[in-house]
């Protein structure tokens, strides 16, 4: 599975949206993209995930780079329960490609 | 119902006790997962369960031992523990193993070893 980078932290104001980047530069054709995030002491909570086009669920959007190359997650208002270690990883689609979590981006979401 | 629930939350225990972790779901996933978490640290994988069968191990030493014993449970059996095994123990299920299927992890059974 292709290696991801994150910036190791981040701050946001409340109610303004949280833009995470992840840079991917040697993902693959098959592999997805996927974020997770991981609030303190818990176990971590999926958000989304895509291949190619762009996503949008109740919690976030995945805005993928045409090249596929890098994406960023749009938390679209932040709210202070928003704070977490935020997880990109990129993960094949066969069987055998497992779940890799690297070291994340630590939003703090901030009043 | 998107839940996976583990038990106990908390244990504690010396390195010459036998002890479980217990997960259940109840989506109908078939496929489960095993995770070890350090503190400051990123979850890392430790077993796979596709259709009740152990499809991945990796590497983990023997005093850990899975068990699958049915589509909604997954055990993991803790025998000569060491202190350094102390650590958050997540459990996952995913409707099947593969990348397009997202995992959903329970909230974890936080362990010290003593």
């Amino acid at each position: 599975d292709a290696k991801t980078t994150q910036p190791t932290s981040m701050d946001c104001a409340e109610g303004r949206a949280a833009n995470l980047p992840c840079n991917h530069s040697t993902i693959s054709g098959n592999e997805y993209v996927y974020w997770y995030r991981q609030i303190h002491s818990q176990g971590p909570q999926y958000i989304i995930h895509g291949l190619k086009n762009n996503e949008t669920n109740e919690m976030a959007s995945l805005i993928i780079t045409e090249d596929r190359k890098s994406s960023t997650l749009i938390l679209p208002h932040a709210t202070l329960r928003d704070t977490a270690v935020y997880y990109c990883i990129a993960r094949g689609a066969g069987a055998g490609n497992m779940l890799t979590f690297g070291g994340g981006t630590r939003l703090m979401v901030k009043p | 119902d998107t839940e996976v629930t583990q038990t106990p939350k908390h244990l504690v225990m010396g390195m010459t006790n036998k002890k479980s972790l217990k997960c259940e779901q109840h989506m109908g996933h078939r496929a489960m997962y095993w995770y070890k978490q350090k503190a400051k640290k990123p979850p890392e994988l430790m077993f796979v369960y596709s259709y009740e069968k152990l499809s991945i191990n990796e590497s983990v030493p023997s005093r850990f031992s899975p068990e699958c014993p049915n589509s909604s449970l997954l055990n993991l059996h803790l025998h000569a523990l060491q202190p350094e095994d102390s650590a958050l123990y997540l459990c996952a299920s995913s409707q099947e193993n593969g990348g397009g299927y997202e995992q959903y992890f329970g909230p974890g059974t936080r362990l010290t070893v003593t």
